[in-house]
Parts: C-alpha cells; sequence; structure tokens
C-alpha cells in the first residue's frame, strides 16, 4: 500500500506557465483534498472532492482547477502559474477521523 | 467562521520532560474533530492523534495526549518523556461534520525543540 502518492516532488515555472500536480491513492476513500502550506503558515484547504465526479472549492481556490473522474486520481491543475502560488502543496485522502497526506510538492514560480 | 489559534510559534523542552502545545479553536458546529499533526523537518504530515466533540475521553496514542476542554474551547497537546525525534512543527486542525465532512482547518503551528 502506497497511500497517497504525489507527483513531481519538486518543480520551478516560469511566470505564465501552466502545470497539474498528480495525486493517486491506493487506499479506496471517496475523500480527497488539495492542500497548499506557505512559508510558516498551517495548511490551507484549495478544493477538495467528495467522490468521483464530484469537486468542490475550499479556503483559496482561485488560480486552480481539479477533477476527479476516478476514485483514485484527483489533478490539481495551475492555468497561469503566479509567483503567489509558490508553495507547498499537499495531496490528501481519508475520513472524518484522520487524513492521509502525500509527501508534498514544492512548488517554486519565477 | 471556524479558526484554530496557536498562540506558540516557538517552544523550547528538556529532553525527557514533558510539555503541552496549546490550541484553542472556535465554532459553532456541535460536532466536529480536532487533530494534531507533526511536521518534521523532511516536510510530510504525520498525523498524531484524534479527538472528537462527543467524546467524554482525552484521546491518548502512546507518549501524546490530548486534554479536551470543550467549554473552554481549547484541545491542548500533551507530550510525555520528549525525545530528540520530537523536535518539529506541530499542528493542531480541525474539521466539521457539516456540509464540508472532513475538510481540515489548520493552526498556524507551533515549532518544538528539544534540548539535549
Amino acid at each position: 500500500n502506497a497511500g497517497v502518492t504525489q507527483t513531481p516532488k519538486f518543480r520551478i515555472l516560469k511566470i505564465g506557465q501552466s502545470m497539474t500536480l498528480q495525486c493517486t491513492q491506493d487506499m479506496n476513500h471517496n475523500y480527497m483534498y488539495w492542500y497548499r502550506q506557505d512559508p510558516g503558515m498551517g495548511l490551507k484547504l484549495i478544493y477538495y472532492s467528495v467522490g468521483a465526479g464530484i469537486t468542490d472549492k475550499g479556503e483559496v481556490p482561485n488560480g486552480y482547477n481539479v477533477s476527479r473522474s476516478t476514485t483514485e486520481d484527483f489533478p490539481l491543475r495551475l492555468e497561469l502559474a503566479a509567483p503567489s502560488q509558490t508553495s507547498v502543496y499537499f495531496c490528501a485522502t481519508g475520513r472524518n477521523t484522520e487524513a492521509f497526506f502525500g509527501q508534498g510538492t514544492r512548488l517554486t514560480v519565477v | 467562521a471556524q479558526k484554530i489559534t496557536q498562540t506558540q510559534p516557538g517552544m523550547f523542552v528538556q529532553e525527557k520532560e514533558a510539555v503541552t502545545l496549546d490550541c484553542t479553536y472556535d465554532t459553532s458546529d456541535q460536532s466536529y474533530g480536532l487533530f494534531w499533526y507533526k511536521q518534521p523537518s523532511s516536510g510530510e504530515m504525520i498525523f498524531l492523534i484524534y479527538q472528537g466533540s462527543y467524546d467524554e475521553q482525552n484521546a491518548t496514542e502512546g507518549r501524546y495526549s490530548l486534554n479536551f476542554q470543550k467549554a473552554r474551547k481549547s484541545a491542548n497537546l500533551v507530550i510525555s518523556a520528549s525525545q530528540l525525534g520530537d523536535s518539529a512543527m506541530y499542528f493542531c486542525a480541525m474539521s466539521n461534520y457539516g456540509g464540508s465532512q472532513g475538510n481540515l482547518i489548520f493552526g498556524k503551528g507551533t515549532k518544538l525543540s528539544v534540548k539535549p
């Protein structure tokens, strides 16, 4: 059981470029989440999904898009990268009593 | 709106001593969960302990215990017998079981340093 797998681990983007952060879970959980963690801060929810085909905005969704075509995959899309999106991104899955996090993706926009 | 407050940006503790990390929360929901996560310098988020709002007893997991005082809206983490490997950031978080089930709201964290 790999749990939650995120790729890539590191990425540098130029302003205006786009990219997709991949997230896959093998725990068969319905709920999946994307968080971002800015330096010295806690995590903030970007988007979440309660099951395949269902997504909803979290606290900081601007500049991002998501899709959930399968239970396992929950990719996060950045369309026009901006320096404000420099952050560490965490994908998570879980239930009400616990969330399981991926290792994180460190993204720098220059 | 829901909010988590961690008022201690940094804490020091001597190895083998106990330490309490503070967390207060604000919510109008009756049903919610409280969590503590550890984030070492390597960056991963490690689940430590969970307390449900209807749980009458304080949660314990090994050296970790959660001092839950519902009337004061506090959920402090107690680490007994600190070890050097406990040095890390610690985050308190809360979820609600209302419309956004399982979504976590995090505090800003406390950096714990264990001295030998």
